[in-house]
């Protein structure tokens, strides 16, 4: 299957500060990317959509000001998550493809921010 | 609404043991279901998915699913489980935009 490759695999940051997560596919141009987040024990909470070109898509109650989203060519997206505040942190994947019907979604490895 | 749901929080075999996760979907129109594992501290890694055709659907490491329209369910199956199948496993469907995942159950083996 296609590669996602997602960097870093585990951040520290200080309260306040900001943190950049890539997301890049590998082998295949990716319109569409999707930023998901898991809490210790739970499942994927999509976050966000993030479109090539355009302005992300975000879910009922993610705040996008905090959550920027950053879908500058067809291989990267970015999640930056801004003035970082402890209840930050989480596991966070993205995954590529899966956006419509017959398609499958592959993966990143997953970043783990934990915000001191 | 789409919606996945997998009602075993967590569930522990024997090695050797078969075994069975099950999952129920909501879904309007063909659905097209997938199945995850995520091992601790990792992404997901696609097990099987089933898009159309035969409902019995085989995929990696020995697992198999079955679609039954009429149950609106798609259980995960393994004959005969190792120590290394513990592990996380989702459910999920896809929707004309985005997955929508079932909330996992975790696996435990017993040596």
């Amino acid at each position: 299957g296609a590669v996602v490759s997602q960097h870093p695999s585990r951040v520290i940051c200080k309260s306040g500060t900001s943190v950049k997560i890539e997301c890049r596919s590998l082998d295949f141009q990716a319109t569409t990317m999707f930023w998901y987040r898991q809490f210790p024990k739970q499942s994927l909470m999509l976050m966000a959509t993030s479109n090539e070109g355009s302005k992300a898509t975000y879910e009922q109650g993610v705040e996008k000001d905090k959550f920027l989203i950053n879908h500058a060519s067809l291989t990267l997206s970015t999640l930056t998550v801004t003035s970082a505040h402890p209840e930050d942190s989480s596991f966070y994947i993205c995954s590529a493809g899966g956006g419509g019907m017959n398609t499958e979604a592959f993966f990143g490895q997953g970043t783990r921010l934990t915000v001191v | 609404a789409q919606s996945v749901t997998q009602p075993d929080i967590h569930i522990t075999v024997s090695e050797g043991a078969s075994l069975e996760l099950r999952c129920n979907y909501s879904y309007g129109a063909t659905p097209y279901l997938f199945w995850y594992v995520q091992s601790p501290g990792q992404g997901l890694q696609l097990l099987l998915k089933y898009f159309s055709g035969d409902t019995l659907v085989q995929g990696i490491k020995g697992f198999e699913a079955e679609f039954k329209r009429s149950q609106s369910s798609f259980n995960l199956r393994k004959p005969s489980v190792h120590w290394s199948d513990a592990a996380e496993y989702f459910c999920a469907v896809s929707s004309a935009s985005k997955i929508i995942f079932g909330s996992g159950t975790r696996l435990s083996i017993r040596p």
